[in-house]
């Protein structure tokens, strides 16, 4: 049971490059969501998504493009990077139940590093 | 702006006492969430309280939630080594599929 993964662990990138960070899930679960954690800032909700081909933004969304075209993978791309991109990213993906319910899961984190 | 703000920001104590964090938040809610993130890993679910929950209890971990003053506290109690790590509050409202994370309480756990 894989559950939740990220690919890259690790990136460096540079400013303006184009970067696509991955996410899936093994658990079918219908909403996935997309954060970036930084230092005094806790964790911030950039995308998420209620099923395949629905997107809503979230608190941070600017710089920012994702897609769902299948319910397992939430790609996150960053069109032209900036230093202020310079983040950890989790995915997590939302546990069935009633809105009262809806623990999330987590992705083990991509560190981006952007020059 | 945060829906959730934990307090302290760090804590430090020893093996076998208890520990306290607490997490206030501004609107109302269906739920509150506490998690869990060792260093370098994905933040991990711990506990759900429900907006009509004034206490919960799972193994060590006991969450209480007041409604009327916006606020919960999780006690983890004869705290391990194993418990370092930062603790996240996160908030469930009406109408939103999404949660609101706090900026966690980093705790330490001294041998």
């Amino acid at each position: 049971d894989a559950g939740i993964t990220q690919s890259p662990r690790y990136k460096i990138t540079e400013t303006g490059r184009q970067v696509t960070l991955m996410c899936h899930q093994t658990w079918s679960h219908s909403y996935m969501f997309w954060y970036r954690q930084d230092l005094g800032h806790g964790l911030r909700l950039i995308y998420y998504s209620a099923a395949a081909d629905i997107t809503d933004k979230g608190e941070v969304p600017d710089g920012y493009v994702v897609s769902r075209s299948k319910t397992e993978n939430f790609p996150l791309t960053l069109e032209s990077a900036t230093r202020s991109q310079t983040s950890v990213y989790f995915c997590a993906s939302r546990k069935p139940g009633t809105p009262r319910e809806e623990t999330q899961y987590f992705g083990p984190g991509t560190r981006l590093l952007v020059l | 702006s945060q829906q959730g703000e934990e307090d302290p920001q760090a804590l430090s104590i020893q093996e076998g006492e208890n520990a306290t964090m607490n997490c206030s938040y501004k609107t109302s809610i269906n739920n509150l969430q506490w998690y869990r993130q060792n260093s370098g890993r994905g933040l991990v679910h711990l506990i759900l309280i429900r907006s009509n929950e004034r206490e919960k209890h799972s193994g060590r971990l006991r969450v209480t939630l007041d409604t009327s003053k916006k606020s919960s506290s999780l006690l983890i109690t004869a705290s391990r080594a194993a418990d370092t790590a930062s603790y996240f509050c996160a908030t469930g409202f009406q109408g939103a599929q999404k949660l609101v994370f706090g900026q966690g309480t980093r705790l330490t756990i001294n041998p």
